[in-house]
């Protein structure tokens, strides 16, 4: 079974602060995919990360893909309440057509 | 452009109930699929189809059909409603295959099924 670890489950921190989530996974993903979800509506894709040791930056948000294509992390600078939803990561392996998905982070920012 | 449109928004069933989950898409996409949401279980596929009139199943398919007779819509039937089928429903679709690095999935804003 090809699971992907995502941590922490829940995160509530204060505007202005921080933070970092994890997905981690024994398996090699040709891509892994960041998702971001609100409440009542669908996940929407936020980046895609192809390249071991790749780092992509999104305003206030950097993804990097580990060396080895196993694992990846989200870091948000100075969070705002705008950031507040759901990150999901999800990880491609090119001989499956099924995402490996991470169980989510719920994130909440404080004002 | 209005992506991906899932009706209903919400749904109470009782339990051997029968019903149809609608979903459509604008968008040309070639791949289409069907996912559950449950707390801290993430996302699981049901079923989905690369193409018209070609369907398959993913991790969680039992208790549901599917099938794809044009490229827009790709409705998913609940044949006997079970209380472990309440979940938030989510379709999905993208150009390629399943959310690849070229294909990301777009999702619709789901169902809210509640199976009592």
């Amino acid at each position: 079974t090809q699971l992907l670890e995502q941590s922490p489950q829940f995160l509530s921190i204060q505007e202005g602060e921080n933070l970092t989530v994890y997905c981690n996974s024994s398996s090699v993903f040709s891509s892994l995919q960041w998702y971001r979800q609100e409440p009542g509506e669908g996940p929407v894709l936020l980046v895609t990360v192809v390249t071991g040791g790749e780092v992509k930056k999104l305003k206030r948000l950097t993804f990097q893909f580990g060396d080895a294509r196993k694992d990846s992390s989200l870091h948000i600078t100075a969070a705002q309440p705008g950031d507040t939803g759901l990150y999901l990561c999800a990880g491609a392996i090119d001989s499956n057509y099924q995402l490996i998905w991470g169980a989510g982070t719920k994130l909440i920012i404080k004002p | 452009n209005a992506g991906v449109t899932q009706t209903p928004k919400f749904q109470v069933l009782k339990t051997g109930q029968s019903m149809t989950l609608q979903c459509a898409q604008d968008m040309n996409h070639e791949y289409m699929s069907w996912y559950r949401q449950d707390p801290g279980m993430g996302l699981r596929l049901i079923h989905y189809s690369v193409g018209a009139g070609i369907t398959d199943q993913g991790e969680v398919p039992n208790g549901y059909n599917v099938s794809r007779s044009t490229t827009e819509d790709f409705p998913l039937r609940l044949l006997s409603a079970a209380p472990s089928q309440t979940s938030v429903y989510f379709c999905a679709s993208s150009y390629g295959l399943g959310g690849t690095y070229n294909s990301p999935l777009h999702f619709g804003n789901g169902t809210r099924l509640t199976v009592t």
